[in-house]
Parts: C-alpha cells; structure tokens; sequence
C-alpha cells in the first residue's frame, strides 16, 4: 500500500505538550489508530477514533481528525518521561482489516 | 481488550533452521494478523489468519517461508522456515477485537538468525 507519514523524532521538556502529526492515505480507512512502543516491549494501543468523529479526547491524550487533509494528530499533555517511547500511527488497509503503520515518530522527553 | 501471549519471547537460531511462534489469545476471535518488525524499523504485514480458512499472504511473503496454522479460535502459529540473518526481526501477532475498532498486538517474538 501507499504510506503512512510521520515526522521521525520529536524531542519536548517534560511538563509541556507533544504534537505527533501523521498524514494518512485511504479516505475510506473507517478507524484510525495510534500505538506506542516502549525500547524492547510490544505495541499498546493508546487510542482510536472513528472516522465519522474529529476529535476524540482520553485523559491527557487528544486526537485530532482533518479529513479533507488525511491528516491525524496526537496531543500528549503535559508530557511526562515515562511518555518516552515509539508512536505509530496506523490505518486500517483496503483490503481488510490488517493495519497500514506509518515509520513511528520517536519521542524523547527531557527533565 | 484482549490478553495475548507469544512464544518464545525471544530465541538466537543458526541459519537454516526453522522456527515456530506460537500466539495464543485468552478469547476467541475471528481475525489473526501476523506482523514483522525488522530492526529500526515500522511494522509489515505477513498474512492475515482467520479460522476456517487458509491465511492470506501480503505481497513478498509466501507460504514456503512462512506457513500458518490456525487450529482454532484462540491460537495460531508462524513459522519461520530456513531462516537467513535478514528474518532477524520482531514477529508479532494482533487480533481484531470488533471489525476494526479495536486491534491488539501480543508482546512479539524477536528473532535473531546468525
């Protein structure tokens, strides 16, 4: 299939907000996801949101849905250390219901 | 949610040798995935594996390397056959909870081939 994009690294000051941006490619994708990864772990699903919905918040995340741009976003407030870790963002494919991964942005938050 | 389990968590393999990941799921679902995450990088599809049916295999993949059982409900096996140093990777398998609203990964399998 196309490809996911995702900005590679993202580097924020604990405390403050992340903003992981994600440009999509299937206008027809029904769910889009996003997961973490923490060094030598498996991947966690963090959120989803449908299609049909713009934004969707869940404690500290929010995510932002622009559809006439494909573009999905994930807002981490107040970002902690522990939030370090691998972000991917993912689309359903075309085909079925196997997921489309963009390259994962890598956040790393500093003291 | 769902609880997934691989094994072996990990495991170090000679060349040409086979290898079998087992994943098993504390529910039944319809819809198995098979991913592979090379070092560094993001997540490949391998195959899809629904019960009942024989597994779906992504565009490189072929059932030769990488053959797939799934007996039942709640567990499917990969195996990763004469294995290179380029099959060193991350191998995970994913459920589908509710036709795409919820996907679940298990802790994955890293492979390493010398």
């Amino acid at each position: 299939g196309e490809d996911v994009e995702q900005s590679l690294f993202l580097s924020v000051r604990e405390g403050d907000s992340s903003v992981i941006n994600c440009t999509y490619t299937d206008s027809s994708s029904t769910y889009l996801y996003w997961y973490k990864q923490e060094p030598g772990a498996g991947l966690q699903l963090l959120t989803y949101i449908f299609s049909n919905m713009d934004m969707k918040q869940d404690q500290r995340l929010t995510v932002l849905l622009n559809k006439k741009d494909k573009h999905l976003s994930l807002r981490i407030a107040d970002t902690q250390t522990g939030d370090s870790a691998i972000y991917f963002c993912a689309e359903i494919q075309e085909s079925g219901y196997a997921l489309n991964f963009g390259k994962g942005t890598s956040l790393l938050v500093t003291p | 949610s769902a609880v997934i389990s691989q094994k072996p968590s990990r495991d170090i393999c000679q060349r040409g040798t086979s290898l079998t990941i087992q994943c098993q799921v504390d529910s039944q679902v319809t819809m198995m995935f098979w991913y592979r995450q090379q070092p560094g990088q993001s997540l490949t599809l391998i195959a899809t594996a629904n019960q009942g049916s024989e597994a779906t295999y992504e565009s490189g993949f072929v059932i030769d390397k990488f053959p797939i059982s799934r007996p039942n409900l709640t567990f499917s096996t990969l195996t990763v056959s004469n294995m290179s140093p380029e099959d060193s990777s991350i191998y995970l398998c994913s459920v589908d909870l509710a036709f795409g609203e919820t996907q679940y990964f298990g802790p994955g399998t890293r492979l390493l081939v010398l």
